[in-house]
C-alpha cells in the first residue's frame, strides 16, 4: 500500500502567518491527492481534491500543489479557526491511504 | 443537503458481531460510491471498506478482509458495515464518507457522517 508522510508533525504559528504543510508518498500518486482539514470531536473536512483544487466553500487562503510523490498544502494567513489538524489522502491504489496528519497549534 | 448519518456504534467484547448503518439523505445515493473511513482514539484514518453506487465493486482493507462486510440498500438510502469477529484494534470511531465523483472507483471524500463509536474490549 501507498505511504503518505506527513510533516511536520507539529506546527506551531500565529495568527496572520503562513503555514506549509508537506505529503510526500512512498510512490507516485500523479494528482491525486486530497487534503481535509479536522477539528476536535468533528468529522474530516474536505479542503483540497485532486493536489490543486478547492472544494466549495473553502477560503482562497488555502491553496495546494504538488504531483508524483511530493505535494503541499499552504495556508496563505492563518486565521483563528484554522488551527486543527491537516490530513492527505491518496485516491491513485486502494487501499486510500491518509498520513498521519499535522497538528497546526497556535503557538 | 448532503447528510450522512451513522448508527450502531457499540461496546462489546473480543470475538463479537456488530452492524452499523449509515442513512444517507441530500444526493442521489445511488449512484456515489461510498466509504467506511475509521479513527483509532487520537489515531491516524483508515479506509476500511467501500462499495460502488450499484454495489457491484466492493473494495476491503486487508486487516478487515474476511471479518467485515459492506453492502447497501439503494432502496433505503443506506449504506451498512456488519463486522463480525472484532478485535481490540477495531475500536475506533466508524465515519461513513460520500465519494466527491461519480466513479465506481473510491476516491476523494466530499462529504462525512458524524461518526459512530465502536469500542472492543479484550
Amino acid at each position: 500500500e501507498i505511504v503518505l508522510t506527513q510533516s511536520p508533525a507539529t506546527l506551531s504559528l500565529s495568527p496572520g502567518e503562513r503555514a506549509t504543510l508537506s505529503c510526500r508518498a512512498s510512490q507516485s500518486v500523479s494528482s491525486y491527492l486530497a487534503w481535509y482539514q479536522q477539528k476536535p470531536g468533528q468529522a474530516p473536512r474536505l479542503l483540497i481534491y485532486d493536489a490543486s483544487n478547492r472544494a466549495t466553500g473553502v477560503p482562497a487562503r488555502f491553496s495546494g500543489s504538488g504531483s508524483g510523490t511530493d505535494f503541499t498544502l499552504t495556508i496563505s494567513s492563518l486565521e483563528p479557526e484554522d488551527f486543527a489538524v491537516y490530513f492527505c489522502q491518496q485516491r491513485s491504489n486502494w487501499p486510500n491511504t491518509f498520513g498521519h496528519g499535522t497538528k497546526l497549534e497556535i503557538k | 443537503e448532503v447528510q450522512l448519518l451513522e448508527s450502531g456504534g457499540d461496546l462489546l467484547q473480543r470475538g463479537g458481531s456488530l452492524r452499523l448503518s449509515c442513512a444517507a439523505s441530500g444526493f442521489t445515493f445511488s449512484t456515489y460510491t461510498m466509504t467506511w473511513v475509521r479513527q483509532a482514539p487520537g489515531g491516524g484514518l483508515e479506509s476500511v471498506s467501500a462499495i460502488s453506487g450499484s454495489g457491484g465493486s466492493i473494495y476491503y482493507a486487508d486487516s478487515v478482509k474476511g471479518r467485515f462486510t459492506i453492502s447497501r440498500d439503494n432502496s433505503k438510502n443506506t449504506l451498512y458495515l456488519q463486522m463480525d469477529s472484532l478485535r481490540a484494534e477495531d475500536t475506533a470511531v466508524y465515519y461513513c464518507a460520500k465519494d466527491f465523483s461519480r466513479m465506481a472507483v473510491p476516491g476523494t471524500l466530499d462529504f462525512w457522517g458524524q461518526g459512530t463509536l465502536v469500542t472492543v474490549s479484550s
